[in-house]
């Protein structure tokens, strides 16, 4: 079945470095993609996304990456700050019909001072 | 802040019992999500209304049960309650359900602890 899933659940970052977190997805009819940052104790929050006839969409210290070949999607985020340590989420979104988002287990960084 | 608001922000019932989960949407927005997540899970998609109607199910236990108002709010019914039922209840809400990007706002959540 669909399945969407990322390659590492825990990362460490030095404070001031740039992360990568990676996203594998399995339906290669998926059309749109979203990242989404979920703090301690709160819901998650909508970061960035891209649609599936774009590579490479940038925002505010961060950027995701779509390479469909591979069905790989990776959220670059720059100069790592404390305040983005968190739980992120991948999820691909499938228009065919209804939506239909699945979300990935999710991958916990933690940037160290 | 989302403009998503779940009721109530945690709940502690025992097993066997049935609770009801309540979320409010963003202003203007006819799409309504609930999700479980339990720890160290990911997000598990339950059910999603629009305007009022159940528009797709996922992963939801037959003991579960949804609906959205006329007002749009929404509410989750959880019944004969498990341990395993214990977990986070994210409501979210979009502005429409085909259209994209369909980007979903999330609540805070419900923290359900069935002892």
């Amino acid at each position: 079945g669909e399945s969407v899933g990322l390659h590492l659940p825990t990362l460490s970052v030095q404070e001031g470095d740039n992360s990568i977190i990676n996203c594998a997805y399995s339906n290669s009819a998926s059309d749109y993609f979203i990242w989404y940052k979920q703090e301690s104790g709160k819901g998650p929050q909508f970061i960035i996304d891209i649609r599936s006839n774009m590579d490479k969409r940038q925002g505010q210290r961060v950027t995701v990456l779509l390479n469909k070949t591979v069905k790989h999607l990776s959220l670059q985020i720059a100069a790592t700050q404390p305040g983005d340590s968190a739980v992120y989420f991948c999820a691909e979104n499938f228009s065919g019909g209804y939506q239909k988002v699945t979300f990935g287990t999710g991958t916990k960084l933690q940037v160290i001072p | 802040d989302s403009g998503v608001t779940q009721t109530p922000k945690h709940l502690i019932t025992a097993t066997g019992q049935r609770v009801t989960l309540r979320c409010s949407p963003r202003s203007g927005d006819l799409s309504v999500y609930w999700y479980q997540q339990s720890l160290d899970q990911g997000l598990q998609f339950l059910i999603q209304y629009y305007n009022g109607e159940e528009r797709a199910k996922g992963n939801i236990l037959e003991r579960f049960s949804a609906q959205q108002f006329p007002d749009l709010h929404s509410e989750l019914n959880l019944s004969s309650l498990e341990l395993g039922d214990s977990a986070l209840y994210f409501c979210a809400s979009s502005p429409t359900w085909r259209e994209l990007p369909d980007t979903q706002y999330f609540g805070p959540g419900t923290r359900l602890t069935v002892l």
